[in-house]
């Protein structure tokens, strides 16, 4: 799997746009960017994927540019409770053998 | 999605003994995972549990130190042998949903080796 490269910590005003970035220069035709968080003291958490087009779901959106060496996740109204590590993971889509593999994430801290 | 529960959830252990973590997943699963969050850390994968096959470890990790079983399609089990400080962790069980090309998580049981 392509190596990804996030910011360690990043802080948002409750209420406000929160913009995750992640580089992943090295990624390959048919590997997805997958996005997951893990709230403290629990286990890591889907929020969503894409491969090149902007995907948009409940949780978040995901803009992809145009040559996918990088991606960035937007919570478009953060509240306290998206206080939490954020992983960008990229992975080839549906294969199993290829498990997730987490690097170092960003520590996102809403603040009221 | 699935739903994963682990047992014990957490559990404070004495140096030299084994623990043995338990992961039960709601509907069967053709691939398991256990994962290891050291303090601080990111999560590294331990092993691939498949049904009716041994288990494939990742580099570092021995089958003497983390004995896996996969009994069945929605169980697993985990042991980490003859425990020191350093295998303080939050273990987690993962698994692959191939219809939603997904992987979901266990809470994670929380261990501390004194």
């Amino acid at each position: 799997d392509a190596k990804t490269t996030q910011p360690p910590s990043m802080d948002c005003a409750e209420g406000r746009a929160a913009n995750l970035p992640c580089n992943h220069s090295t990624i390959s035709g048919n590997e997805y960017v997958y996005w997951y968080r893990q709230i403290h003291s629990q286990g890591p958490q889907y929020i969503i994927h894409g491969l090149k087009n902007n995907e948009t779901n409940e949780m978040a959106s995901l803009i992809i540019t145009e040559d996918r060496k990088s991606s960035t996740l937007i919570l478009p109204h953060a509240t306290l409770r998206d206080t939490a590590v954020y992983y960008c993971i990229v992975r080839v889509f549906g294969n199993a053998g290829n498990m997730l593999t987490f690097g170092g994430g960003t520590r996102l801290m809403v603040k009221p | 999605s699935a739903v994963i529960s682990q047992k014990p959830s957490r559990d404070i252990c004495q140096r030299g003994t084994s623990l043995t973590i338990q992961c039960q997943v709601d509907s069967q699963v053709t691939m398991m995972f256990w994962y290891r969050q050291q303090p601080g850390q990111s999560l590294t994968l331990i092993a691939t549990a498949n049904q009716g096959s041994e288990a494939t470890y990742e580099s570092g990790f021995v089958i003497d130190k983390f004995p896996i079983s996969r009994p069945n399609l929605t169980f697993s089990t985990l042991t980490v042998s003859n425990m020191s400080p350093e295998d303080s962790s939050i273990y987690l069980c993962s698994v692959y949903i191939s219809t939603h090309y997904e992987q979901y998580f266990g809470p994670g049981t929380r261990l501390t080796v004194t």
